[in-house]
């Protein structure tokens, strides 16, 4: 069965550093996203990602935060700066279409510590 | 605007025993409701889903979920637990019909399995 895969499954950082967090999504799937979970917390939505533009995004994320789809099959997030604040579990999903009845199928994590 | 609240951060329950994982939504248009499941270091998978059609959903390992209207109510059950079924468990309430898609989440249930 296809998966979403997400690299690196930890990442430590020191503030200010600037980090990468890597999805590959399922290959014939056409819309993307990325969410966080601070500990303790709840799943957040960051960011929604369709042909190539950014279709939705949350107050979260902001000027420090970017998505890109470099190649074919990869979707990345990155953190500017990163700070304390930013240390959280970040999911990537994909779904094959943006309805809101339309299954997103999760990768497994990146944890990102920020020291 | 829409939120989701499960009323149980932990539930604990013996082997053989009925599962009740307990959810309600607000949402001002018609809602599309879905519960995942966590696995420790997996991503998170879907179990069930509701999109206005039969107001009683089966999904996978034994769960279903009615939704009730009135009630604004998504409860997850299983009639027999399963070590295997030890895990957290996600409702999420996604608008759809003019709604938001963006999928809110609740903060999530752990489910304790004892032998």
């Amino acid at each position: 069965e296809p998966e979403v895969t997400q690299t690196p499954s930890h990442q430590v950082t020191q503030m200010g550093q600037e980090v990468i967090l890597r999805c590959v999504p399922i290959s014939n799937h056409l819309y993307f996203y990325w969410y966080r979970q601070i500990l303790g917390q709840k799943v957040e939505f960051l960011v929604s990602f369709y042909n190539n533009e950014i279709s939705e995004k949350s107050e979260i994320f902001d000027d420090q935060f970017s998505v890109e789809r470099p190649d074919g099959s990869n979707f990345t997030l990155k953190i500017r700066s990163t700070k304390l604040e930013d240390s959280a579990m970040y999911f990537c999903a994909s779904s094959e279409a943006g309805r809101a009845t339309d299954t997103q199928y999760f990768g497994p994590g990146t944890r990102l510590t920020v020291l | 605007a829409q939120s989701v609240t499960q009323l149980d951060s932990h539930v604990s329950v013996s082997e053989g025993t009925p599962v009740l994982l307990r959810c309600n939504y607000s949402s001002s248009y018609s809602p599309s409701l879905f519960w995942y499941v966590q696995h420790p270091n997996k991503g998170l998978q879907l179990l069930l889903k509701y999109t206005s059609a039969a107001t009683l959903v089966k999904g996978i390992n034994g769960f279903e979920a009615e939704f009730k209207k009135s009630e604004t109510s998504f409860h997850l059950t299983k009639p027999s637990a399963h070590m295997s079924d030890a895990a957290e468990y996600f409702c999420v309430v996604s608008g759809r019909g003019g709604g938001s898609y963006i999928p809110t989440f609740g903060r999530g249930t752990s489910l304790i399995v004892h032998p």
